[in-house]
């Protein structure tokens, strides 16, 4: 398994500002993954955080409004950018440490959340 | 493209009952299926994952069983508890990028 921590766990910000959000793994992935899930609903994929690379955005996510990072293998910043309130959220990290660790299934492993609130 | 949809939405139990919970998807072509538990406000916790060629996996309390020809996975809860109060997500992974597939989620209340 991973344990993994994110920074903040909430906060409450203005319209038009940004948040980076960080997210920290025990041990080295290779794929980092970023979730939101908007209140009610289930968790949809923002992107894949590759290290080494640019990370892969989902339909519908744009890097200049969800800016990643990925600068080495225990760790990924998701920036939350021109936030409006439609962005209010829980934001996920998640990783599958199946690539370093040598196992043999992909079991994805999530952070607690970061709640987002716009005003 | 995969959907995947969870029934019912939501459930309320007494303590002690035996309960399931349901998740289907659309797409048959999978790698694994795996439930977690989320509480209110906070992040997910991963409970049981099934492989493609796996008919079930048991931890404590909790039996899932999936049946990958008819895009089914059922979560069985044996002797439920008040600290079961949670909501239940299942998702399938079918490869491209391990992208998983989420459900609608089954928010469970159990009741003393």
């Amino acid at each position: 398994s991973a344990v993994i921590s994110q920074k903040p766990s909430r906060d409450i910000c203005q319209r038009g500002t940004s948040l980076t959000i960080q997210c920290q793994v025990d041990s080295q992935v290779t794929m980092m993954f970023w979730y939101r899930q908007q209140p009610g609903q289930s968790l949809t994929l923002i992107a894949t955080a590759n290290q080494g690379s640019e990370a892969t955005y989902e339909s519908g996510f744009v890097i200049d409004k969800f800016p990643i990072s990925r600068p080495n293998l225990t760790f990924s910043t998701l920036t939350v950018s021109n936030m409006s309130p439609e962005d209010s959220s829980i934001y996920l990290c998640s990783v599958d440490p199946r690539i370093v660790t040598g196992g043999s299934y992909n079991e994805q492993f999530f952070g607690p959340g970061t709640r987002l609130t716009v005003l | 493209k995969q959907e995947v949809t969870q029934i019912p939405a939501a459930l309320s139990v007494p303590e002690g009952e035996n309960l399931v919970l349901n998740c289907s998807f659309t797409d048959s072509a999978i790698y694994n299926l795996q439930w977690f538990r989320q509480d209110p406000g906070k992040g997910l916790t991963s409970l049981l994952l099934i492989q493609s060629s796996q008919r079930e996996q048991t931890s404590g309390r909790l039996n899932a069983s999936l049946d990958k020809s008819s895009g089914r996975s059922t979560l069985y809860i044996a002797a439920s508890q008040p600290g079961d109060s949670a909501t239940y997500l299942c998702a399938v992974y079918a490869g491209g990028g391990n992208k998983l597939t989420f459900g609608t989620g089954t928010q469970l209340k159990v009741e003393l």
